[in-house]
C-alpha cells in the first residue's frame, strides 16, 4: 500500500544527469516527500526531502511539480557508486506515527 | 555525530532460540523505528517509540517480538523463541521531530539468520 509509484529499473551512463521519477498523486498538502537509497544490503540512505519547493544538496537535487503529484530526483553527474535502489518514501502518519512505507523502488544501474 | 548503531551486525541462530538485537539511536533523537526486510520481500515497519514509550507497533509480527526501551535511549528488540522466518535484516532509524516526525536516519541494519 505505498503511496508512491516509482519505475522498477533504469540505467544511466557515468558522468550523465540520472533523472528517477516517482509518482505520488495522493499526496496530502502537508505531507513531505523523501528520498533515500539502499546500497546493497545496507541501510537506507537518505538523500533529500522537500514540501513544495524544489532542493538541492550535496547529493541531489529534487524537482516537486506544482501540483505536488510528482517528483524528479536528480543526481547531476551520477557515478558508478550510485548505482542503488532508490526509494521515494510519503510518510504515513497515523496516531502520532510517520512510518515509511516502502516500496520496490527504482534500481539504477551506472554503467561505465 | 555519531550515526545510528546497531549491534550485531550478524546473528546466525537455531530455531527456538532467542536472539536480541540492539540499537543505539543518534544522541538526542527522541523517536526510533524499528523496519526489517524478510527474503525478497520490501522492507516493513515494525514499530515506533516516542522515547520510552511505544507510540505504534502495529507492524509487529507476532507475540514473538518483544521490543523496549527503557530509559528512552537505546532500545532492543527480542526475537522469542525464533522461527525460520524471521531471517531477514532488522533496521533501526531515529529521528528528532516530534511533531512533523522529521528525517529518519538508519542504522546499518543486523543481518538475521534462523537455521
Amino acid at each position: 500500500d505505498a503511496k508512491t509509484t516509482q519505475p522498477p529499473s533504469m540505467d544511466c551512463a557515468e558522468g550523465r544527469a540520472a533523472n528517477l521519477p516517482c509518482n505520488h498523486s495522493t499526496i496530502s498538502g502537508n505531507e513531505y516527500v523523501y528520498w533515500y537509497r539502499q546500497i546493497h544490503s545496507q541501510g537506507p540512505q537518505y538523500i533529500i526531502h522537500g514540501l513544495k519547493n524544489n532542493e538541492t544538496n550535496e547529493m541531489a537535487s529534487l524537482i516537486i511539480t506544482e501540483d505536488r503529484k510528482s517528483s524528479t530526483l536528480i543526481l547531476p553527474h551520477a557515478t558508478l557508486r550510485d548505482t542503488a535502489v532508490y526509494y521515494c518514501i510519503v510518510p504515513r502518519t497515523t496516531s502520532g506515527t510517520y512510518k515509511y512505507i516502502f516500496g520496490t523502488g527504482t534500481r539504477l544501474k551506472v554503467l561505465a | 555525530e555519531a550515526g545510528v548503531t546497531q549491534f550485531p551486525s550478524h546473528s546466525v541462530i537455531e530455531k527456538g532460540q532467542t536472539v536480541t538485537l540492539r540499537c543505539d539511536p543518534i544522541s538526542g533523537h527522541d523517536n526510533l523505528y524499528w523496519y526489517r526486510r524478510v527474503m525478497g520481500k520490501e522492507i516493513k515497519f515494525l514499530l515506533h517509540f516516542v522515547k520510552e514509550s511505544k507510540q505504534d507497533e502495529s507492524g509487529m509480527p507476532n507475540n514473538r517480538f518483544l521490543a523496549e526501551r527503557t530509559g528512552g535511549t537505546y532500545s532492543t528488540l527480542k526475537v522469542q523463541p525464533a522461527e525460520l522466518e524471521d531471517s531477514g535484516v532488522y533496521f533501526c532509524a531515529s529521528s528528532q521531530d516530534l511533531i512533523t516526525g522529521g528525517t529518519q536516519y538508519f542504522g546499518p541494519g543486523t543481518r538475521l539468520t534462523v537455521l
